[in-house]
């Protein structure tokens, strides 16, 4: 297995609703990250998991809270988002250590905050 | 951090000819630049890397070559097909000893259109 699996792929949330993405690699990677991308712009890196503990915050709102139960699952909880929020959220993995060996990119979940 | 800036924003190249897109960077640490293909609605996907210690690499169409003095580096891709027509995105990155906690920063993106 070679993928990077993401669910749901489409997610239309209320501000006030809770909700949470899903992400899942059966590749041995150990580091793993969530990413937004809004339209015709670049990936912006928000978490880093690294060995299942968070390294990297980029000072993310905490109305995203994201959570790595093992090591191959990843979570973003999504509680009062606005309708800003809306994007298309990528996870990707990568394998290490000590060497780049290129991100994994899930197809991403594509959320919509009304 | 590391400011990545990619030259052009969009470029259309006829069907066979050649097309060339440019990144700089401005962290002098980051010694790995991969590049991403993103189709409309699709995930990233890694079309090819280069590291600090070689100038360029090849990869049948496609070749990256690295320029660490001047902190640049550039995608080439030969012979370009319709199939190649996407967005471009240029990344850099460290190599921290710490596992897991490298930053890949993309640049802005090249919209590549190849007319038949």
């Amino acid at each position: 297995d070679t993928e990077v699996t993401q669910t749901p792929k489409h997610l239309v949330m209320g501000m006030t609703n809770k909700k949470s993405l899903k992400c899942e690699q059966h590749m041995g990677h150990r580091a793993m990250y969530w990413y937004k991308q809004k339209a015709k712009k670049p990936p912006e890196l928000m978490f880093v998991y690294s060995y299942e503990k968070l390294s990297i915050n980029e000072s993310v709102p905490s109305r995203f809270s994201p959570e790595c139960p093992n090591s191959s699952l990843l979570n973003l909880h999504l509680h009062a988002l606005q309708p800003e929020d809306s994007a298309l959220y990528l996870c990707a993995s990568s394998q290490g250590p000590g060497e780049h060996y290129g991100y994994t990119f899930g197809s991403g979940t594509r959320l919509t905050v009304v | 951090g590391e400011n990545v800036e990619q030259h052009p924003s969009t470029l259309s190249v006829q069907e066979g000819d050649s097309a060339v897109i440019k990144c700089t960077y401005s962290d002098s640490a980051s010694n790995y630049f991969p590049w991403y293909k993103q189709e409309l609605g699709k995930r990233p996907q890694l079309i090819i890397d280069i590291r600090s210690n070689v100038g360029e690499k090849k990869d049948q169409r496609i070749a990256v070559t690295l320029n660490k003095t001047a902190k640049h580096f550039s995608l080439h891709i030969t012979e370009t097909q319709p199939e190649d027509s996407a967005v471009y995105f240029c990344a850099a990155s460290p190599l921290i000893s710490n596992f897991g906690n490298e930053k890949l920063t993309f640049g802005t993106g090249t919209r590549l259109t190849i007319i038949p």
